[in-house]
């Protein structure tokens, strides 16, 4: 398996202000993490595809200008929400997936957005 | 793109029971299935997971199904106990591609003591 640390849990910031989540792989190298929303009671909607060393391959509909992936290292991704709004008020969650299989999805713990 | 449907949204049983949830899938090139499970404000966890060369997998009260045929795939849950209570959600993926899963909308299972 592996071991997805994502910080904050939850982080509470007005509107208009920017907030950075870290997605890391503990256990082993990822060159790739996937970024999701999960507004409640509903599904996770994959977000964007965040490539080490290389630009994130966004979904569509998604603003890549509002919504800032680095993936600097290959045990760090970070998703930056700049500019936020209360309709940003969300549950983020990252992924990876591990070589060679490339199958299970492991999860981070999650971050809980609120945008007052 | 991929479309997931999942069906029923919400599942109450009584302990003991057994409980199913069914998903269908649009893509014929997915192959990888898996199902998560996840509690009230917590990651999701794979649970079971199929891959198109098979037609049932089973662990212990768990089983999957899948008709690749009619594309769809079926979460199979016996003796259901409280402690299974939870929002369970099945994708479907190209293996070469997991991370860039489809999810259904999920279903919220409750088990009644």
């Amino acid at each position: 398996g592996a071991v997805v640390s994502q910080h904050p849990s939850w982080v509470i910031c007005k509107s208009g202000t920017s907030v950075k989540i870290e997605c890391r792989s503990l256990d082993f190298q990822a060159t790739t993490m996937f970024w999701y929303r999960q507004f409640p009671k509903q599904s996770l909607m994959l977000m964007a595809t965040s490539n080490e060393g290389s630009k994130a391959t966004y979904e569509q509909g998604v603003e890549k200008d509002k919504f800032l992936i680095n993936h600097a290292s290959l045990t760090l991704s970070t998703l930056t929400v700049t500019s936020a709004h209360p309709e940003d008020s969300s549950f983020y969650i990252c992924s990876v997936i591990v070589p060679p299989g490339n199958t299970e999805a492991f999860f981070g713990q999650g971050t809980r957005l609120t945008v007052v | 793109g991929e479309n997931v449907e999942q069906h029923p949204s919400t599942l109450s049983v009584q302990e003991g029971d057994s409980a199913v949830i069914k998903c269908t899938y649009s893509d014929s090139a997915s192959n990888y299935f898996p199902w998560y499970k996840q509690e009230l404000g917590k990651r999701p966890q794979l649970i079971i997971d199929i891959r198109s060369n098979v037609g049932e997998k089973k662990d212990q009260r768990i089983a999957v199904t899948l008709n690749k045929t009619a594309k769809h795939f079926s979460l199979h849950i016996t003796e259901t106990q409280p402690e299974d209570s939870a929002v369970y959600f099945c994708a479907a993926s190209f293996n070469t591609n997991a991370g860039k899963s489809t999810f259904g909308d999920g279903t919220t299972l409750t088990v009644k003591p």
